[in-house]
């Protein structure tokens, strides 16, 4: 079985500061791992990929794979980053099925 | 370029009354799709997927069901509907079985009353 963990509902910063949100997974196989992000009155869309190594809107993520961790991160974080996150995980066996986190609200205050 | 689209955007049904929700895809082929429901401050919940036309697994046992007459099209159905039906549903499309990510729908509130 896979499952995500997003232990933080909510999540505030000032801007400027760095900001980290939390996801820890759990699956057998070998994981892909992604990052969606919600902006007020958007849809839900794709922030990165762990598997593309990217950097997008200032955002990295790194797998560890030790810790079964993805956390996101950002090293100064701006208003518009205020919006809901969601870490995703599926596995390419069972036809690209993804498990999705609750998801963490983030609040960037000026 | 791929586009995606979903209606009705919001919904409100009586209780007892059919469901069907449309989604189809432009710009690929055979692709893998997806119903999801979101509830409020939680996660996304897979309902249905489909990876070809005819083909359906259902990931919880329920009220609604899918169906993928064409290989664009995936449309979400119930014969009666329940005041537990209310939420967020939301279509998806992935390539590559999902190593890409997905790709979201607008959405569709529905409300049962």
């Amino acid at each position: 079985a896979q499952r995500v963990t997003q232990p933080e509902k909510l999540l505030s910063v000032f801007k400027g500061a760095p900001v980290e949100l939390k996801c820890n997974y759990s699956y057998s196989g070998s994981p892909e791992l992604f990052w969606y992000v919600q902006y007020s009155r958007q849809r839900l869309q794709l922030l990165l990929r762990h598997i593309s190594r990217e950097s997008i809107k200032g955002f990295t993520a790194d797998l560890n794979k030790g810790e079964t961790s993805f956390h996101l991160k950002k090293p100064f974080a701006q208003e518009e980053d205020s919006a809901m996150y969601y870490c995703a995980l599926s596995g390419i066996t069972n036809a690209g099925k993804s498990t999705f986190g609750d998801g963490t609200t983030l609040t960037v205050k000026p | 370029s791929q586009t995606i689209h979903q209606w009705p955007a919001t919904l409100v049904q009586p209780v007892g009354s059919p469901l069907s929700l449309e989604c189809t895809v432009e710009g690929t082929s055979n692709p893998n799709l997806y119903w999801y429901r979101q509830a409020a401050g939680r996660g996304l919940q897979l309902l249905f997927y489909s990876v070809g036309i005819g083909q359906i697994s259902s990931e919880v046992p329920q009220n609604l069901s899918a169906s993928r007459p064409q290989d664009r099209q995936f449309i979400l159905s119930s014969k009666k509907l329940l005041l537990s039906d209310s939420g967020f549903y939301l279509c998806a499309w992935s390539a590559n079985w999902g190593r890409d990510g997905y790709t979201f729908g607008s959405g569709t509130r529905l409300t049962v009353v």
